[in-house]
C-alpha cells in the first residue's frame, strides 16, 4: 500500500534552532506539496514542486524557510531559526500530477513545536 | 477575504441521518472540488471529487456542485458515529494549487 512518509513524526525544540522535515512521496508521483495546519490558520500552502522543480512557495516565509527536493525521492522543508509562532503540524503530500482529478495523498505529518 | 468558505459547525446529526455539508468558493475559474475527511490528530484524507455540474454518488456520500452559484455540497447518508470528523472542502483554483476551506466538524451521535 503506497504511502507517503514523512519523518520526524514529532519534533520538539528550542526557539532559534534550526529544524528540518523530510518527505518521501508516493512513487511515481511528480508533484509534492508542503502544507501547514494550526487551529487559527487552517490548512496553508507552503510550496510546491513537480518534476522537483519549485512552482510555488508564495505561502512561505522567505527569511527564515527554505524546501528543497534533492531528488525524486525526498523533500526537503527547513526552518532557520524557528520560532514559536511556527509551532504547527506540517504535512506533506504527493500527487500523480497531470490530470484535473488528480488526487494529493497527505502523509502522516510532523508535529512540531518550538518552544 | 477567505476563498473557500465553510461554516465551522460543529454540526450535530443523530446516527441514521443525512448529514449536510457546505462549502462556498469565491474563484468563478475553479475547475475541481474535492471533499477531505480528517479525523482528530490525522492526516486529510480523499472522500471524493467532482468537477462537473450535478451530483456524483459513491456508496453513502453524494457530492453536489453548482458553479453558477459557486457551491459544492456533501451529503452523508445513514451517518455513522464513525463519520464524526472534521470535513474539508478544496477548491482547485489553477494547476494543481488547492485551496483548503477551515473545515466543518461534524458530530453522529449514537
Amino acid at each position: 500500500d503506497a504511502r507517503v512518509t514523512q519523518t520526524p513524526r514529532h519534533k520538539v525544540t528550542e526557539m532559534g534552532q534550526e529544524v528540518t522535515m523530510r518527505c518521501q512521496p508516493i512513487l511515481g508521483h511528480n508533484t509534492v506539496f508542503w502544507y501547514r495546519q494550526t487551529m487559527m490558520q487552517g490548512l496553508e500552502l507552503l510550496a510546491y514542486f513537480r518534476n522537483r522543480a519549485p512552482l510555488d512557495d508564495s505561502g512561505m516565509p522567505k527569511d527564515r524557510f527554505s524546501a528543497e527536493m534533492p531528488d525524486a525521492t525526498l523533500a526537503t522543508l527547513k526552518i532557520q531559526p524557528s520560532e514559536p509562532r511556527d509551532s504547527a503540524v506540517y504535512f506533506c503530500a504527493s500527487e500523480r500530477g497531470g490530470s484535473r482529478g488528480d488526487t494529493q495523498y497527505f502523509g502522516p505529518g510532523t508535529r512540531l513545536t518550538v518552544l | 477575504q477567505k476563498e473557500v468558505e465553510q461554516n465551522s459547525g460543529p454540526l450535530s446529526v443523530p446516527e441514521g441521518a443525512i448529514a449536510s455539508l457546505n462549502c462556498t468558493y469565491s474563484d468563478r475559474g475553479s475547475q475541481s472540488f474535492f471533499w477531505y475527511r480528517q479525523y482528530s490528530g490525522k492526516s486529510p484524507e480523499l472522500i471524493m471529487f467532482i468537477y462537473s455540474n450535478g451530483d456524483k454518488e459513491d456508496g453513502r456520500f453524494t457530492a453536489q456542485l453548482n458553479k453558477a452559484s459557486q457551491y459544492v455540497s456533501l451529503l452523508i447518508r445513514d451517518s455513522q458515529p464513525s463519520d464524526s470528523a472534521t470535513y474539508l472542502c478544496a477548491v482547485n483554483e489553477y494547476g494543481n494549487k488547492l485551496v483548503f476551506g477551515a473545515g466543518t466538524i461534524l458530530r453522529v451521535k449514537s
